[in-house]
């Protein structure tokens, strides 16, 4: 399984757009690249799934670029209710594989 | 969309009880569920994955004698924490794949056990 690394934690203000960026050097053929987000007490919920290029949902943008090592999560205009941790896996989207989550990012959005 | 049913909530017990976490699948088949566990200010542990019908697959370091899984139906996974004490207190979230889903998995909203 691909290893993750992400920032530890990151700080923006409301309305601002905050770009989190996930670095997963080792990357398969058949990888994926999915981000989730967690708040305190809850499970994690799916954002936005990619393979190349870029994605976009209507709650963020997932740019991955060609050689695929990395990705960036996209979150325009957040609000404070957007504070929480955000998780980068790598995994094939078919299957059962199990999912590693790696240390997260979590994102404080202040006033 | 898929969604999975996790309860209790949260659950308090008395040290060397057991409690039992139920995980359902509520409107898809789930032949694999996963179990987490989370302490504060931690990631997501993986602990086993759950197989209907057969033995649950458990990672290094988590005991299975503890932590008994039954995944008897393709919508229902159980996690029992045997004889707990208060270093078990933890998050416990479980997760599920149907079989037609497209996109991640769906996670429960986890229990919060604490043992006194």
């Amino acid at each position: 399984l691909a290893k993750t690394t992400q920032p530890i934690s990151m700080d923006s203000y409301e309305g601002q757009e905050v770009n989190i960026t996930c670095s997963h050097n080792n990357i398969a053929t058949n990888d994926y690249i999915t981000w989730y987000q967690q708040f305190p007490s809850q499970g994690p919920r799916f954002i936005i799934q990619g393979y190349k290029t870029k994605v976009t949902n209507e709650v963020a943008s997932l740019f991955i670029p060609a050689d695929r090592k990395s990705s960036t999560l996209s979150l325009p205009r957040v609000s404070l209710s957007d504070t929480a941790v955000y998780y980068c896996l790598v995994g094939m989207n078919t299957g059962f594989q199990k999912l590693v989550f790696g240390t997260g990012t979590r994102l404080l959005v202040s006033p | 969309g898929a969604v999975v049913s996790q309860h209790p909530s949260w659950v308090i017990c008395k040290s060397g009880t057991s409690v039992k976490i139920e995980c359902r699948s509520l409107d898809f088949q789930a032949t694999t569920m996963f179990w987490y566990r989370q302490f504060p200010k931690q990631s997501l542990m993986l602990m086993a994955t759950s197989n209907e019908g057969s033995k649950a697959t458990y990672e290094q370091g988590v005991e299975k004698d503890k932590f008994l899984i039954n995944h008897a139906s393709l919508t229902l996974s159980t996690l029992t924490v045997t004889s707990a004490h208060p270093e078990d207190s933890s998050f416990y979230i479980c997760s599920a794949r149907g079989q037609t889903r497209d996109y991640g998995y769906t996670f429960g909203s986890g229990t919060r056990l604490t043992v006194v």
